[in-house]
């Protein structure tokens, strides 16, 4: 089962809004709406951010947005602040019942 | 509050053998999955395998399976991750977690166990 692929980085300013993809295939991203994402301070453990492709879990800030188009899923941060400085991960489950990770995207807030 | 609690960092040789635990608090431990993840210096995350609690029925990514083993102790609501000969490859933070209850997203998460394998 091969990592799911992100860009290893993304930047942007305070208050710009910023996108990470995290591509698979059709056995994982593409064929279910199981798609989570998760954010990770340096140091600290994953936090979820996203759930089922798009769902915020209690607590989380509504500038984070998740969709999925095809192999595709993308996590959307708005009103870009310091604290989003992290790593994020998406996840996937997949038609092995088994779990995917993402390669990770260092996000940086300029 | 819904908790996991890992076992603290260990420090072993290669060819020693090791169990990690994570103890969950707070819900019905036998009600979740619990899964592994490993995550090596300055890498990323990786999915090592779960185990539903209720039962110990177990499933591994392909990348681990033989090469560790992953347990629980139902009444003391405990999950294990286990090595019987350990190698410096091994040398990484090991994070347990919680999935939902439809089993495909992990929350919350265990605070990491670092495992150092040094001759």
């Amino acid at each position: 089962q091969s990592a799911l692929t992100q860009p290893a980085s993304v930047s942007g300013s305070p208050g710009q809004s910023i996108t990470i993809s995290c591509t698979g295939t059709s056995s994982d991203v593409g064929g279910y709406n199981y798609v989570s994402w998760y954010q990770q301070h340096p140091g600290k453990a994953p936090k979820l951010m996203i759930y089922d492709v798009s769902n915020r879990p209690s607590g989380v800030s509504n500038r984070f947005s998740g969709s999925k188009s095809g192999n595709t899923a993308s996590l959307t941060i708005s009103g870009l602040q310091a604290e989003d400085e992290a790593d994020y991960y998406c996840s996937s489950y997949t038609s092995s019942s088994t779990h995917v990770f993402g390669t990770g995207t260092k996000v940086t807030v300029l | 509050e819904v908790q996991l609690v890992q076992s603290g960092a260990e420090v072993k040789k290669p060819g020693e053998s090791l169990r990690i635990s994570c103890k969950g608090s707070g819900y019905s431990f036998t009600s979740y999955w619990i899964s592994w993840v490993r995550q090596m210096p300055g890498k990323g995350l990786e999915w090592m395998g779960r185990i539903d609690p209720s039962d110990s029925y177990t499933n591994y990514s392909p990348s681990f399976q033989g090469h560790v083993t992953i347990s629980a102790d139902k009444s003391i609501s405990t999950a294990y991750l286990q090595w019987s000969s350990l190698k410096a490859s091994d040398t990484a933070m090991y994070y347990c977690a919680r999935l939902s209850s439809s089993s495909v997203w992990f929350d919350p998460w265990g605070q990491g166990t670092l495992v150092t394998v040094s001759s």
